[in-house]
């Protein structure tokens, strides 16, 4: 059975500052998924990544996988308030998809 | 391209009714997936469908039970309510069955057991 963990779970942070989320999961999986939520709306799609070393940056967002390690990574560079949201990772097993508790980030002027 | 679309977004239920949520999925999508949204357990995972078929299904009480038609548009149903039920249950779409194909999310429905 996968587990997905990810940490922190809360984030604070202030504009112009970078940080990194970190994903743990505990056993292979096809690919790994990051996705963002807003309060109160649905779940959407950031990034799939599909094999180990796989890099993919969309604007301010950059995730990462390292199968290996089994550990993925969403960095925020320079991040903006508008990037506030909780960012969830998952990953794939027979179970569907497994995802993390999420970090909730808040991003302070 | 419209997104994936569920009716209705918000529900209000006492315990021990049922109820009934649709989903249609992106037009071409096959798959269509469940999950159950609540702050204390997160997001998992009820079920997954394709070809009318379920294809998996997660760690939930036999009330929780789906079906998908021939057009790939799917329901799901929740019987003798709990209030533990109340929660955000989301949909989610893809070209076919398995996680190797990204999954769409659509607005969900909020539950609200009373």
């Amino acid at each position: 059975e996968l587990k997905v963990e990810q940490n922190p779970l809360f984030l604070s942070m202030q504009e112009g500052k970078n940080y990194t989320i970190y994903c743990n999961y505990s056993t292979t999986s096809d690919r790994l998924y990051w996705y963002r939520q807003d309060p109160g709306k649905s779940l959407e799609s950031l990034f799939v990544l599909l094999s180990n070393g796989a890099v993919k940056q969309e604007g301010r967002l950059m995730a990462s996988l390292d199968t290996k390690a089994r550990l993925s990574t969403l960095h925020i560079t320079a991040a903006v308030h508008d990037l506030s949201a909780t960012y969830f990772c998952g990953g794939g097993g027979a179970d569907g998809l497994t995802f993390g508790k999420g970090t909730h980030l808040i991003i302070q002027p | 391209k419209a997104g994936v679309t569920q009716t209705p977004r918000y529900l209000i239920k006492t315990r021990g009714q049922q109820v009934t949520l649709s989903c249609s999925p992106i037009s071409g999508h096959r798959s269509v997936s469940w999950y159950q949204q609540t702050p204390g357990q997160g997001l998992q995972f009820l079920f997954e469908y394709f070809s009318e078929t379920q294809r998996n299904k997660g760690n939930f009480p036999g009330r929780f039970s789906g079906r998908q038609f021939s057009n790939s548009r799917s329901e799901m149903n929740v019987s003798t309510l709990e209030l533990g039920d109340s929660a955000l249950y989301l949909c989610a779409s893809s070209l076919a069955a398995g996680v190797g194909y990204e999954q769409f999310f659509g607005p969900g429905t909020r539950l609200t057991v009373l």
